[in-house]
């Protein structure tokens, strides 16, 4: 079934660590994005790609990191998760193409907790 | 760049009754604006869209209307019904194809 990935879906860890957000889609999108949310509260856009090889900043300064070496997979990094990192990272992606936006479709999410 | 307000951020209503959410946007280029509901714990869903090239959509007992020149847009549910209660999002375009997000409004429908 067509659907967006990510894993971990939770993930505690401790100040320093270094980690690995994934997140894969099987839609046959171009276009991925990683947004970061507080429980209810307002979505933040942090990256974001048009295809392989293209990564941009969002509107939210993030310390994350991200790539796209493939098209159905676009990883976020932390070199070195710090409490303020506490939140929920959702992926999401949509089709590429030109004239207004098409429908942006979420993935489950990853719940990052840093002690 | 783009700035959405979303109003109200709470919203409780009686089962049946009807509930509207708007919005207004800052960037007059903005050209899509979809509604996303988000059920605590999971993943935002889009309910119902509209471009900037109709006024009004309508799929069951949700709605959106766009007004271009006052540059806002809203969401009315009818016959609200206790599974509506969720925390909905809209969202207007900003650049290519990028979204930005109202801050959400938490709606409570109760039996």
């Amino acid at each position: 079934e067509a659907d967006i990935y990510q894993t971990p879906r939770y993930l505690v860890i401790g100040t320093g660590k270094k980690i690995t957000l994934e997140c894969s889609q099987t839609m046959g999108h171009d276009k991925m994005y990683w947004y970061q949310q507080d429980p209810g509260m307002e979505l933040h856009l942090i990256h974001y790609s048009y295809g392989v090889n293209s990564t941009e900043k969002g509107d939210l300064s993030s310390e994350s990191t991200v790539s796209r070496i493939r098209t159905e997979h676009f990883p976020l990094t932390l070199e070195s998760a710090r409490p303020s990192h506490t939140s929920q990272y959702l992926c999401a992606s949509s089709e590429k193409r030109q004239g207004p936006t098409d429908t942006q479709y979420f993935g489950p999410g990853t719940r990052l907790t840093v002690l | 760049g783009e700035n959405v307000e979303q109003h109200p951020s709470t919203l409780s209503v009686q089962e049946g009754d009807s509930a509207v959410i708007k919005c207004t946007y800052s960037d007059s280029a903005s050209n899509y604006f979809p509604w996303y509901k988000q059920e605590l714990g999971k993943r935002p869903q889009l309910i119902i869209d509209i471009r900037s090239n109709v006024g009004e959509k309508k799929d069951q007992r949700i709605a959106v209307t766009l007004n271009k020149t006052a540059k806002h847009f809203s969401l009315h549910i009818t016959e609200t019904q206790p599974e509506d209660s969720a925390v909905y999002f809209c969202a207007a375009t900003s650049g290519f194809q990028k979204l930005v997000f109202g801050t959400g409004t938490r709606l409570l429908v109760s039996p």
